[in-house]
């Protein structure tokens, strides 16, 4: 089983719409969340960071973290087709070297 | 954008050749990381470096090695490249541990 599950998509919206991509994860240990967003063929970019559980808004975006639950979300408002892109959550435990542990990533299609 | 440069950015060769991918910052960050990508898998962590001549590996590090004789200088070496090794390979970096991390526009390796 992997350390991080994410909802695999793809998501396909109409401009306007909310969207909520989801991220499960194992180990408790994971400190500091992070989703990151990646254009085709580009490297990808943060988009949000958090360490602890509640929720941080960004504009039209939203992260949420559970811990108790192990669950992270984005959630988006509004979406645009400028917003159509893979979604990556990525989470971190190991503070010394910060590895990263990825999700498969979620692509979303948002249609004019 | 982060001072992050890969090169080559495309690269075609045979099984059985070596191959050397260099990453290349100019933000002086402490960290620097390879990912390779692949359909179904998202991005999984090949070595990383938390400091000149300091490595370790990560979760996919077989058939691979790295260097960092420098801080800005990070190479990723296929002694042997195999077609199991294509992929879009990308370099990140960070400065602290628990930070994000700033990724490079990736560098696409077809192995014949």
């Amino acid at each position: 089983q992997k350390e991080v599950e994410q909802d695999p998509g793809p998501l396909s919206v109409p401009e306007g719409a909310i969207v909520s991509l989801n991220c499960t994860y194992s180990n408790s240990a994971f400190q500091y969340f992070m989703w990151y967003r990646q254009y085709s063929r580009k490297g990808p970019e943060l988009l949000m960071y958090t360490y602890s559980s509640g929720n941080k808004e960004d504009g039209r975006f939203t992260a949420q973290v559970d811990k108790s639950s192990k669950y992270i979300s984005l959630f988006i408002r509004d979406s645009q087709p400028s917003d159509s892109a893979t979604y990556l959550c990525a989470m971190v435990y190991n503070t010394n070297a910060g590895k990263s542990t990825f999700g498969d990533g979620t692509t979303l299609t948002v249609k004019p | 954008d982060a001072g992050i440069t890969q090169s080559p950015r495309h690269k075609v060769t045979e099984t059985g050749t070596p191959v050397t991918l260099r990453c290349h910052q100019t933000e002086n960050h402490r960290y620097m990381y390879w990912y390779r990508q692949d359909p179904g898998h998202g991005l999984r962590l090949i070595h990383y470096s938390y400091g000149v001549k300091d490595t370790d590996k990560g979760e996919v590090s077989d058939g691979y090695s790295v260097s960092r004789s420098k801080t800005e200088d990070f190479l990723l070496t296929l002694e042997s490249a195999t077609s199991s090794q294509t992929s879009v390979y990308f370099c990140a970096i960070s400065s602290k541990g628990e930070d994000t991390q700033y990724f490079g526009p990736g560098t696409r390796l077809t192995v014949l």
